[in-house]
């Protein structure tokens, strides 16, 4: 059972540089998130996704943005990597219906220097 | 505003004491909650949540939970721990004005266990 598959788990960017994040579900959910964990603050919502071909900002979307053209992908890009931007990004699924647990992948961890 | 608040940043528990980790949440209405562990290097799995009835609800691992509505609180407890308890714990509160299950998290709680 893969669950939630993030790619890459690590990586190192230079300021300005852009990179995409990767999250690919097999449980067949309908809605997807992205979070970032930084520390004390917990995860901040940064987009998410209800539906394939849907996306909506989060409560940190400057900076990102989202693509979800697959019901099973939901893509996390940086156009202009900023230092700020150094985080644990972890990508969550769950069923079409709010009282369902999310399913989190294990995080990729981006330093932008 | 909605808030959700995790007061203690790091705990340390020996093994085989109890474990209590608090959390408070601000909210209008009934909100749906959840409790996560985080063990190093990995994502959040989920250990109990809570929706409505009981207010006692049973987790993996060992791990019971409290809901009281008074207190807006839902404080995870753990009779005795295990040194592979040892993790930091989420607390996750959703609201039912919201149709598309987000979550707004706490903080985080770093427990320490001793031998």
């Amino acid at each position: 059972n893969a669950g939630v598959t993030q790619t890459p788990k690590f990586r190192v960017l230079k300021t300005g540089q852009s990179m995409t994040l990767l999250c690919a579900q097999d449980m067949n959910h309908e809605y997807m998130y992205w979070y970032r964990q930084d520390p004390g603050m917990g995860l901040r919502l940064i987009h998410y996704s209800v539906g394939e071909g849907t996306t909506a900002k989060g409560e940190v979307p400057d900076g990102y943005n989202v693509s979800r053209l697959k019901k099973q992908n939901f893509l996390l890009g940086l156009e202009s990597a900023a230092p700020s931007q150094t985080s644990v990004y972890f990508c969550a699924s769950s069923y079409g219906d709010r009282y369902q647990p999310q399913h989190f992948g294990d995080g990729t961890r981006l330093s932008i220097l | 505003a909605q808030s959700v608040t995790q007061p203690d940043i790091h705990i340390t528990v020996s093994e085989g004491a109890s474990l209590e980790l608090r959390c408070n949440y601000s909210y209008g209405a009934t909100p749906y909650l959840f409790w996560y562990v985080q063990s190093p290097g990995q994502g959040l799995q989920l250990l109990l949540k809570y929706f409505s009835g009981d207010t006692l609800v049973q987790g993996i691992k060992g791990f019971e939970a409290e809901f009281k509505r008074s207190q807006s609180s839902f404080n995870l407890r753990k009779p005795s721990v295990h040194w592979s308890d040892a993790a930091e714990y989420f607390c996750a509160v959703g609201f039912s004005t919201d149709s598309w299950g987000k979550l707004q998290f706490g903080a985080g709680t770093q427990v320490v266990v001793t031998p």
